[in-house]
């Protein structure tokens, strides 16, 4: 159980284009999703927190309007990285929490690479 | 400022056992995780502790306490296949999860 999913896994795009990242909760009602970004070598930082229905809490230092995120419902996040530059490419992750879980763990999604030309 | 620390890298050998440390200073704690993660890949939960203690799960167990800001992550028998890195987070008052730097952990024949 607790299985979460991302498409695509890797996306190379033009630099000026838009990218759409999904993240599904394939078995569980995520209540709360995490999009996080990785650079090589270094930890993940958190961009944003989304609880579905309502609008995502970004981090300090992220922008709102370049990453956009709609959770929609229970189990569907999306970011999309809106005019990307070379500077955006990175490895975004997504993850998701239920409050069922007696953990209060993060359940993370495989991960997208993301370049951009 | 809420702050984890755990060791850039290390180095240990196939076979034998290894202890990656945490410290954190948060405001709050409501428990400390450990996730592994391989180059390229998510992490993936290892373990999680909110009462002192050593909880264990096969070859790694992991270690809180409380009142010294402390846990570690002990590998046992290691193998080839435990070279990653290895994240320490920690939930703090607000229900936020606060992640280390984490540790890369080579392991050598």
């Amino acid at each position: 159980g607790a299985v979460v999913s991302q498409h695509p896994s890797r996306v190379i795009c033009k630099s000026g284009t838009s990218v759409k990242i999904e993240c599904r909760s394939l078995d569980f009602q995520a209540t709360t999703m995490f999009w996080y970004r990785q650079f090589p070598k270094q930890s993940l930082m958190l961009m944003a927190t989304s609880n579905e229905g309502s609008k995502a809490t970004y981090e300090q230092g992220v922008e709102k309007d370049k990453f956009l995120i709609n959770h929609a419902s229970l189990t569907l996040s999306t970011l999309t990285v809106t005019s990307a530059h070379p500077e955006d490419s990175s490895f975004y992750i997504c993850s998701a929490s239920s409050l069922q879980s007696s953990y209060n763990e993060q359940f993370f999604g495989p991960g997208t690479r993301l370049t951009v030309l | 400022g809420q702050n984890i620390d755990q060791p850039t890298e290390m180095t240990a050998t196939e076979g034998a056992i290894v202890q990656i440390n945490c410290t954190y200073q948060t405001s709050g704690f409501n428990g400390l995780f450990w996730y592994q993660q391989h180059a390229g890949e998510a992490p993936t939960f290892l373990s999680y502790n909110v009462l002192d203690g050593l909880e264990e799960k096969g070859r790694f167990s992991s270690f809180l306490s409380r009142s010294k800001g402390y846990s570690y992550l002990l590998l046992k028998e290691l193998q080839m296949k435990d070279s990653a890195s290895y994240l320490c987070a920690v939930i703090d008052s607000n229900y936020q999860l606060i992640w280390g730097a984490g540790t890369k952990l080579i392991i050598k024949p």
